[in-house]
């Protein structure tokens, strides 16, 4: 079965700073890749997707990019903001629809002052 | 309801006693799905129900675990014999057709 992989686990930055977060996945078939953010007591939501046919997807300060060749998947949020520190998952899937998704282990995010 | 909802959003039982979680998912929407979510853990999934379509039991951990969604849409997630390992956020989600999951606020089961 599908089996994905976040690093780190853990990441601090100053305000204004840029984050990473990178994802591997080990099943062809996943051919989409979702993102969500948790904070404290509330469940996940949704912040940004990829398709397997786009390489790249921006909405604002958040990108996510795709390498399907070799696995892996990457969150980028650039001018990061006190309200971005939260936990984020990233996700992967045989289909957009309705199918279950594989997460990741999470990576807490703590953007400093 | 606007959102999915979850209850009890807290619930302590002892060791062996039996719990029921419930979840209201957002109306019109087809599938259903269960996670688990261990302290700082990731999300683990559990099970889903597609519209009338046998659900999917491929991450129940044990027999002890069952889940049921009646009439498409009112689901419970049930912990038979329940032990301190099942001690967890367990969220639920449901997404429409073209999918897109709506996650709830989550039931944080403590077993002591």
């Amino acid at each position: 079965g599908e089996n994905v992989e976040q690093h780190p686990s853990t990441l601090s930055v100053q305000e204004g700073d840029s984050a990473v977060i990178k994802c591997t996945y080990s099943d062809s078939a996943s051919n989409y890749f979702p993102w969500y953010k948790q904070e404290l007591g509330k469940g996940p939501q949704l912040i940004i997707d990829i398709r397997s046919n786009v390489g790249e997807k921006k909405d604002q300060r958040i990108a996510v990019t795709l390498n399907k060749t070799a696995k892996h998947f990457s969150l980028h949020i650039t001018e990061t903001q006190p309200e971005d520190s939260a936990v984020y998952f990233c996700a992967a899937s045989q289909t957009s629809g309705t199918y279950k998704y594989i997460f990741g282990t999470g990576t807490r995010l703590k953007v400093l002052a | 309801g606007a959102g999915v909802s979850q209850s009890p959003s807290n619930k302590v039982t002892e060791k062996g006693k039996d719990v029921e979680l419930r979840c209201d998912p957002i109306s019109g929407h087809t599938a259903l799905y269960w996670y688990r979510q261990s302290l700082g853990q990731g999300l683990e999934f559990l099970i889903y129900f597609q519209g009338n379509s046998a659900p999917d039991k491929s991450g129940l951990p044990s027999d002890r675990f069952s889940a049921e969604r009646t009439g498409g849409s009112v689901s419970t997630l049930t912990i038979q014999r329940t032990q301190q390992e099942d001690s967890a956020v367990y969220l639920c989600a449901s997404s429409p057709a073209q999918g897109g999951y709506t996650f709830g606020s989550g039931t944080r089961l403590t077993v002591v």
